[in-house]
């Protein structure tokens, strides 16, 4: 099976802290996509990267960094974590950019205090 | 950016009941998914539907892309159902994939 797998299920910070968020994936996939889950909006893309050191803004971009320094790993960076960036984080990677073969972590639920 | 618009937000069901989640979205799709969302938070793929009709036991699901709709169906529903369910698109002008609000779905035994 696909793993994608969360450093954390749950994690509290408090603001204007420094926070990583690490997602890796075990198979072999080109893709990797940060998305942020909020109550009545769905999933919203944050960043994507298709290859190593390569990211692209999605539609949220905004108070967020990305790393990708090998490939398996995708990690997203809060540089200086405000309440509203309280949210459910989920990553996922794709062998395909169109989308077949997605596959979802299982989430970071992250709390700034 | 393309649009995906779905509905009903909110459904409760008694257990045995069927139902349809609608998904209407705003450009022409290179792909179109369906994920449901456990209650604990894992989302899980379903269907991959650009068009046409496909069927996986109970759940079925229809893309029109001329119209720019798809369609979840799901029969004789089980509290193993509730969560919510998500409809996801990719358009041709770019590769990524961009998710409708969700259905939250709630089976009552």
């Amino acid at each position: 099976d696909v793993k994608v797998t969360q450093s954390s299920r749950y994690l509290v910070k408090r603001t204007g802290e420094k926070v990583f968020l690490e997602c890796v994936q075990d198979m072999d996939h080109e893709n990797m996509f940060w998305y942020r889950q909020d109550p009545g909006l769905g999933l919203r893309l944050i960043y994507f990267s298709y290859d190593v050191k390569m990211k692209e803004k999605g539609d949220i971009p905004e108070g967020y960094s990305v790393s990708r320094e090998k490939k398996e790993r995708f990690s997203l960076i809060l540089e200086s974590a405000s309440t509203n960036q309280t949210s459910m984080y989920l990553c996922a990677s794709s062998p395909d950019p169109a989308g077949y073969g997605y596959t979802f972590g299982s989430g970071t639920r992250l709390t700034v205090v | 950016g393309i649009q995906v618009e779905q509905s009903p937000p909110d459904l409760i069901l008694q257990e045995g009941a069927n139902s349809t989640l609608r998904c209407n979205f705003s450009d022409s799709v290179n792909n179109l998914q369906w994920f449901h969302q456990n209650p604990w938070g894992q989302l899980i793929n379903l269907f991959y539907i650009p068009s046409g009709t496909k069927q996986n036991g109970r759940l079925s699901a229809t893309t029109v892309a001329t119209e720019r709709y798809s369609l979840l169906y799901i029969s004789s529903s089980q509290t193993t159902d509730s969560g919510v369910y998500f409809c996801a698109v990719v358009t041709y002008n770019n590769n990524d994939m961009r998710f409708g609000a969700g259905t939250r779905l709630t089976v009552k035994p």
